[in-house]
């Protein structure tokens, strides 16, 4: 099973700050990486896929690079309606497997 | 729009079983590879099981192989996990997931609201 470490667990930020979360799988996933959003109470929402394509509908301030083993998700000016957690999902071999989530608090 | 539905969760005792249901609409539902994933209270998210667009593909995790079933009913535009022997560690608000397929991969690309299902005596 290949393992997603996400990092941080957690993270405080000012609005307009950016912010900087990283994935890294535990063998090579070539671009196999997704992100997702998930606020509280809701299902989660497909923000980037194969690491660096932004999907339908989401602020261009969202974007993801990285290949192979380590991956980072960049929220740019970060708004308060980002307040969530925030899980890497990789797709490259079963079971598909995801991060254990960073949380993104606004202070 | 495409929406996925989920239905069936509850509270049942353990060894029991449930039934869960995601109606599908807004898209050819027949086209399209489904998952089931689930988030136990508090948790991250737990891949559960896979079914191919016309069902007869089929994977599940570990934890629940041997107990659950994955199923479809394309008519119907319908996808189903049937759980026995359910245990207190499958507690959990349960994710329908559509799979999008291309020549890159693959990824879930829509899911649905989530049902609750709550193992307990």
């Amino acid at each position: 099973e290949i393992v997603l470490t996400q990092s941080p667990d957690f993270q405080s930020v000012t609005p307009k700050e950016k912010v900087t979360i990283t994935c890294r799988a535990s063998q090579s996933i070539g671009s196999n990486l997704h992100w997702y959003q998930q606020k509280p109470d809701q299902s989660p929402k497909l923000l980037i896929k194969y690491a660096s394509q932004s999907f339908s509908g989401v602020p261009s301030r969202f974007s993801g690079s990285g290949s192979g083993t380590d991956f980072t998700l960049t929220i740019n000016s970060l708004e308060a309606e980002d307040a969530a957690t925030y899980y890497c999902h990789q797709s490259s071999r079963l079971p598909h497997t995801f991060g254990q989530g960073t949380k993104v608090e606004i202070k | 729009e495409v929406q996925l539905v989920e239905s069936g969760g509850g509270l049942v005792q353990p060894g029991g079983s449930l039934r869960l249901s995601c109606a599908a609409s807004g898209f050819t539902f027949s086209s399209y590879e489904m998952n089931w994933v689930r988030q136990a209270p508090g948790k991250g998210l737990e891949w559960v099981s896979y079914i191919g667009s016309s069902g007869t593909t089929i994977f599940y995790a570990d934890s629940v192989q041997g107990r659950f079933t994955i199923s479809r009913d394309n008519a119907r535009n319908s996808l189903y996990l049937q759980m026995n022997s359910l245990r207190a560690e499958d507690t959990a608000v349960y994710y329908c997931a559509r799979d999008y397929s291309s020549s890159s991969g693959r990824v879930f690309d829509c899911w649905g609201q989530g049902t609750l299902v709550t193992v307990s005596s």
